[in-house]
C-alpha cells in the first residue's frame, strides 16, 4: 500500500513553461486535494475533487487546472508558469470530507520557476 | 478572512520538559480542529484531531476553548524525536470541504 504518490520530486521550470504534477493514491479515496506551500507559510488549497469527474477550486487556483478521470489520480497542470508559482505541492486523499476525515500527504513535489 | 494564527516559534526546549503550542482561529462557525506534524522537508501526517471535551493521546494532550475560539496542544516529557513543526488546522464551516492551514510553530528538543 504506497498511499499518496507524486511525481516528480523536483523541477526547475522556465518562465511560460508548462508541466503536469502527478498525484495517485492506492486507498480507494473519493475526496482529493492540490495544496501549495511557500516558505514560512501555512498550506494554501488550489483545487479539490469529491469524486471521478467532479473538480473544484480551493483558496488559490489561478494559472492551475486540474482533472480527474479516475478515482486514483489527480494530475495538476500549470500553464505558462510565472515565479510565484514557484513553491512545494502537496497532494493529499481522505476517505471522506476534509473537515471530518484524516488528509493523507504525498511526499510532495518542490518547482522552482525561473 | 478566515484565519488560523499560532505561535511563531521557534520553541527550543531541553529533553524531558513540557512545552505548549496555542493557536486561535477566526471563524465561529468551525466545526473540526486538527494538529499536524510536518518534519523538515516532509509532508504533514495527521497528529490528532481535537474534541471539544479534549483529548489525550499518550504525552499529548489537545484543547479546545470554543467560546475563546483557541486551541492548544501540550507536550509532556519532549523527546528528541518530537523536533517538527507543529501545524494547526481548522476547516471553514459545517459542509465546507476546505481546511484551513497555520503557518505552523517549529519545536527543536535539545539534547
Amino acid at each position: 500500500n504506497a498511499g499518496v504518490t507524486q511525481t516528480p520530486k523536483f523541477r526547475i521550470l522556465k518562465i511560460g513553461q508548462s508541466m503536469t504534477l502527478q498525484c495517485t493514491q492506492d486507498m480507494n479515496h473519493n475526496y482529493m486535494y492540490w495544496y501549495r506551500q511557500d516558505p514560512g507559510m501555512g498550506l494554501k488549497l488550489i483545487y479539490y475533487s469529491v469524486g471521478a469527474g467532479i473538480t473544484d477550486k480551493g483558496e488559490v487556483p489561478n494559472g492551475y487546472n486540474v482533472s480527474r478521470s479516475t478515482t486514483e489520480d489527480f494530475p495538476l497542470r500549470l500553464e505558462l508558469a510565472a515565479p510565484s508559482q514557484t513553491s512545494v505541492y502537496f497532494c493529499a486523499s481522505s476517505p471522506a470530507r476534509a473537515s471530518y476525515n484524516e488528509q493523507f500527504f504525498g511526499p510532495g513535489t518542490r518547482l522552482t520557476v525561473l | 478572512r478566515k484565519e488560523v494564527e499560532q505561535d511563531p516559534g521557534p520553541f527550543n526546549v531541553p529533553e524531558g520538559a513540557t512545552v505548549a503550542f496555542n493557536c486561535t482561529y477566526s471563524n465561529s462557525a468551525s466545526q473540526s480542529f486538527f494538529w499536524y506534524r510536518q518534519d523538515c522537508r516532509k509532508e504533514p501526517k495527521l497528529l490528532m484531531s481535537v474534541y471539544s471535551s479534549g483529548n489525550e493521546d499518550g504525552r499529548f494532550t489537545a484543547q479546545l476553548n470554543r467560546a475563546s475560539q483557541y486551541i492548544s496542544l501540550l507536550i509532556r516529557d519532549s523527546k528528541l524525536s518530537d523536533s517538527a513543526t507543529y501545524l494547526c488546522v481548522v476547516n471553514y464551516g459545517a459542509g465546507s470541504y476546505q481546511l484551513t492551514f497555520g503557518k505552523g510553530t517549529k519545536l527543536s528538543v535539545i539534547p
